[in-house]
């Protein structure tokens, strides 16, 4: 059973960065689309972006000019880093892969891991 | 940006009722429409994709139609563990987007 798992600081500083790890076990990083979404609290989900396990990448485009999404496959993991954060970046941020043959649907999720922005 | 709208915002149910929930796309996604349900404290769970087809493991009270703008989630008959925050989500266009939620509350 694949399972995903967020882990990072949950308290991070305005105008600095934030970096997440998503750590994906019982399965392969390789072959497969992976993502990052968020929900701040009391909003819906707005998806960051995602990268194939070659690392080729596709941003949000409100996002792209502070977003880098990368993958480390000898490690089965990646990872996100969203630099001068402000208080809305404040999340629950999730980590997910794609479903085999259909990017943009997500089969397994992490159970998402909460960032504060604030000094 | 491709918006998606979902109503009613809340629906109150009893066990055993049926629950239909909406989504409605601001311009046509075919049938690229996906529905989560999301938990307290859980990653959201791939219900149904490309608008009809059920997700490995999912019950077959949950059922989905739709294409073009509006679609349709149904739950034929609520169960205890149905309960929850339902999504609908687009991936037609980039930025793949979704609704804003319909929680199923008893």
């Amino acid at each position: 059973q694949v399972q995903l798992q967020e882990s990072g600081p949950g308290l991070v500083k305005p105008s600095e960065t934030l970096s997440l790890t998503c750590t994906v076990s019982g399965g392969s990083i390789s072959s497969y689309y992976w993502s990052w979404i968020r929900q701040p609290p009391g909003k819906g989900l707005e998806w960051i972006g995602y990268i194939h396990y070659s690392g080729s990448t596709n941003y949000n485009p409100s996002l792209k000019s502070r977003l880098t999404i990368s993958v480390d496959r000898s490690n089965n993991q990646f990872s996100l880093k969203l630099t001068s954060v402000a208080a809305a970046d404040t999340a629950v941020y999730y980590c997910a892969r794609h479903r085999p043959g259909y990017i943009g649907y997500q089969d397994y999720w992490g159970q998402g891991t909460l960032v504060t922005v604030s000094s | 940006e491709i918006v998606l709208t979902q109503s009613p915002g809340t629906l109150s149910l009893s066990p055993g009722e049926r629950a239909t929930l909406s989504c409605r796309a601001s311009q046509s996604v075919s049938s690229y429409l996906a529905w989560y349900q999301l938990k307290p404290g859980q990653g959201p769970r791939l219900l149904i994709y490309d608008a009809s087809n059920r997700a490995t493991g999912i019950p077959a009270r949950f059922s989905g139609s739709g294409s073009g703008t509006d679609f349709t989630l149904t739950i034929s008959s609520l169960e205890p563990e149905d309960f929850a925050v339902y999504y609908c989500q687009q991936r037609s266009s980039w930025p793949f987007t979704f609704g804003p939620g319909t929680k199923v509350d008893i």
